[in-house]
Formats: C-alpha cells, sequence, structure tokens
C-alpha cells in the first residue's frame, strides 16, 4: 500500500525560531506534494503544491519566504517554517500523491511557546 | 466562502446501526470527491473516493452516494462498529491529471455507542 512518513511528529520551539519537517512517501513514485495545516479546530488550510521539475505553487497567505519547501526527488519533500509564532501551531500534513488519491503521513506538531 | 460544507458537525449511533455523513460542494467544476477518516493524533486516512461520473460507490461498509444535479454526496457506514468512531472529512478537487489541490470540509465527529 501507498505509505507517507512524516519526520518529527512532534516538535516544540521556541518563538522565533525555525524548524524543518520532512515528508517520505514509501512504496510510490509521488507525482505531487501537497502541504496542509491542520488547526486545533481541525480545519485545513492548504500552504502549497509541489511537483518535481515544476515551481512549487504556495496558496494566498503562505510564502515562500516563510514556508521554504524542497522537493529534491518523487519520494522526498521537506518544509521549514521559518520564525514561528503562535499562529503557526498546528498539525502540519504532507499529502503525496499517486494516480490523483493523496495520501497522508501522520503530521508533524508543531507547538510554539 | 466555504466551498465544502459537512453536516452534522457531530453524530452519534448506535452499534450496528446506519451512520449517514452529509456533504455538499459550490464548485461546479470538482469533479473528484474523496471521504477521509481520522482518528485523534494520526493523519487522515483515505477511506472511499468517487468522481463526479458515477452516483454510487461502495466498498465494504462504506457507501458512497452523489447527486451531481444538487451538489451533494453522502458516506453510508453500515453495521457501525466502535472502531469506526472517528472524525470523517469530504473533500473535493478538480481532477486534472497534474497536481490535486483538495479543499476540505470541517469534519464529522462520528460516535459509535456500544
Amino acid at each position: 500500500g501507498a505509505l507517507v512518513y512524516q519526520y518529527p511528529r512532534r516538535t516544540i520551539c521556541k518563538s522565533g525560531t525555525s524548524m524543518r519537517m520532512e515528508c517520505q512517501a514509501v512504496g510510490f513514485q509521488a507525482t505531487s506534494v501537497a502541504w496542509y495545516r491542520q488547526s486545533p479546530q481541525k480545519t485545513f488550510e492548504l500552504i502549497a503544491l509541489s511537483t518535481v521539475n515544476s515551481a512549487i505553487k504556495y496558496e494566498q497567505n503562505f510564502t515562500q519566504e516563510k514556508f521554504p519547501i524542497s522537493h529534491p526527488n518523487l519520494s522526498f519533500s521537506s518544509m521549514t517554517v521559518l520564525n514561528a509564532y503562535l499562529e503557526d501551531r498546528g498539525l502540519y500534513l504532507c499529502g503525496a500523491s499517486l494516480r490523483a488519491e493523496q495520501f497522508f503521513g501522520p503530521g508533524t506538531r508543531l507547538t510554539v511557546l | 466562502q466555504q466551498q465544502v460544507r459537512q453536516s452534522p458537525q457531530s453524530l452519534t449511533v448506535w452499534e450496528g446501526e446506519t451512520a449517514i455523513l452529509n456533504c455538499s460542494y459550490e464548485d461546479s467544476t470538482f469533479n473528484y470527491f474523496p471521504w477521509y477518516q481520522q482518528f485523534p493524533g494520526e493523519g487522515p486516512a483515505l477511506l472511499i473516493s468517487i468522481s463526479s461520473v458515477s452516483d454510487k460507490k461502495e466498498d465494504g461498509r462504506f457507501t458512497i452516494f452523489f447527486n451531481k444535479r444538487e451538489k451533494k454526496l453522502s458516506l453510508h457506514i453500515t453495521d457501525s462498529q466502535p472502531g469506526d468512531s472517528a472524525t470523517y472529512f469530504c473533500a473535493a478537487s478538480v481532477r486534472t491529471g497534474g497536481a490535486d489541490r483538495l479543499t476540505f470540509g470541517k469534519g464529522t465527529q462520528l460516535i459509535i455507542q456500544p
């Protein structure tokens, strides 16, 4: 089956610092990777959509300067939350697509102190 | 404007009954509708999906009914089990063969009483 790993599962950072999270598709080559943030109220926000060999497209309210993404190959993607503040807390989910079906990892839960 | 709406926000049914979760959408270009199941502390897991060319999709105890004209769909869970207790998200996208941008509803929290 399609598995998506995310690392770390949980992280705590001080306000104003940065943290990097990783996503890996196992057992398949993802055609695209989407990064979402799920709020404590469980609503989803799409941060950016990434396909190999194409420009990463960021959604409104999210920028490359704040959430730089690296997607060097079909199995791996990483995203950094720069200069994190309280409003950046949440569960960051990576969705890797295979034949237009999107599979999610367990998420990286970010707590900002 | 919320593109994908789900109701009810919370639903409790007895074990063995059928749970019905509703979803509606605004954008008529949406043509692919996956449902995700999420347990506390975990990421959403793809449960079942349907494309707009079908009006029904069945997988075991899970069935999607789709009404394109009314832009509504529903997920039916028959013979509900306590292990089905989770939050269910309806999502929608325009399937173009390229990158998939899912729009999620706010979820229905399902509780199955034994």
